[in-house]
């Protein structure tokens, strides 16, 4: 089974709706991000989360907003998806053991907004 | 100029061939560096760290230049099964404790037979 699971893997929706990206993880990490990958722009960090009441904007948050429901569940929603917002969402997970804290990431929800 | 930078590629190598990648990061004050391997269309997966004296795993080689502020990746005796984009990725703000991660648009590598 996977430790990092992301619902739905495909989803494609039009200009103006409301996107829910959910996340889901049985690490036992505290911390949870949301990133999006654009071809040719690398990973860029939306929102991160290090613990269910701490919520932190990252690089390009406009438009996105959060939910840290437990532990274990980091959602992401686009309020009113617009289609720039059409890119690969990634979810990640880490804890801090010692000086290291590798990001381990789900699989992906390729999002098309039309 | 990008925080992480790094040749696009594609690199098309036969395979036995080395191969090197280079990146370069615009924050001195970085302290952790880490390459990426992610498959197409699938999630990134931690390849190796990156450690100031160099490292070594099996047939890849890491390699930082805090002075010039640039990372590289050897890869010796390349497989078919080594085909994949390569993400370099520094931790962005200095801190080994935040988690936050800058990527590079990473660098495509085709091994062919």
């Amino acid at each position: 089974d996977a430790d990092v699971t992301q619902t739905p893997r495909n989803r494609i929706t039009k200009t103006g709706k409301r996107i829910m990206l959910e996340c889901s993880q049985t690490k036992g990490h505290d911390r949870m991000y949301w990133y999006r990958q654009d071809p040719g722009l690398g990973l860029r960090l939306i929102y991160y989360s290090f613990d269910v009441k701490d919520i932190n904007k990252g690089e390009i948050s406009d438009g996105y907003s959060v939910s840290r429901q437990a532990q274990a569940k980091f959602s992401l929603s686009l309020e009113s998806a617009i289609p720039n917002q059409t890119a690969l969402y990634f979810c990640a997970t880490s804890t801090r053991r010692g000086n290291t804290d590798t990001q381990y990431f789900g699989p992906g929800t390729r999002l098309t907004v039309l | 100029r990008k925080e992480v930078e790094q040749d696009p590629g594609p690199f098309n190598v036969p395979e036995g061939a080395t191969v090197a990648f280079n990146c370069t990061y615009s924050n001195s004050a970085s302290q952790s560096f880490f390459w990426y391997r992610q498959d197409c269309r699938k999630e990134p997966k931690l390849l190796m760290s990156v450690y100031s004296s160099g490292n070594e795993d099996g047939r890849f080689t890491a390699q930082l230049n805090r002075a010039s502020q640039y990372i590289s990746l050897l890869i010796r005796d390349s497989k078919l099964s080594d085909s994949a984009t390569y993400l370099c990725v520094v931790r962005g703000d200095g801190s080994s404790n935040t988690g936050k991660l800058i990527f590079g648009q990473g660098t495509t590598l085709q091994v062919k037979p």
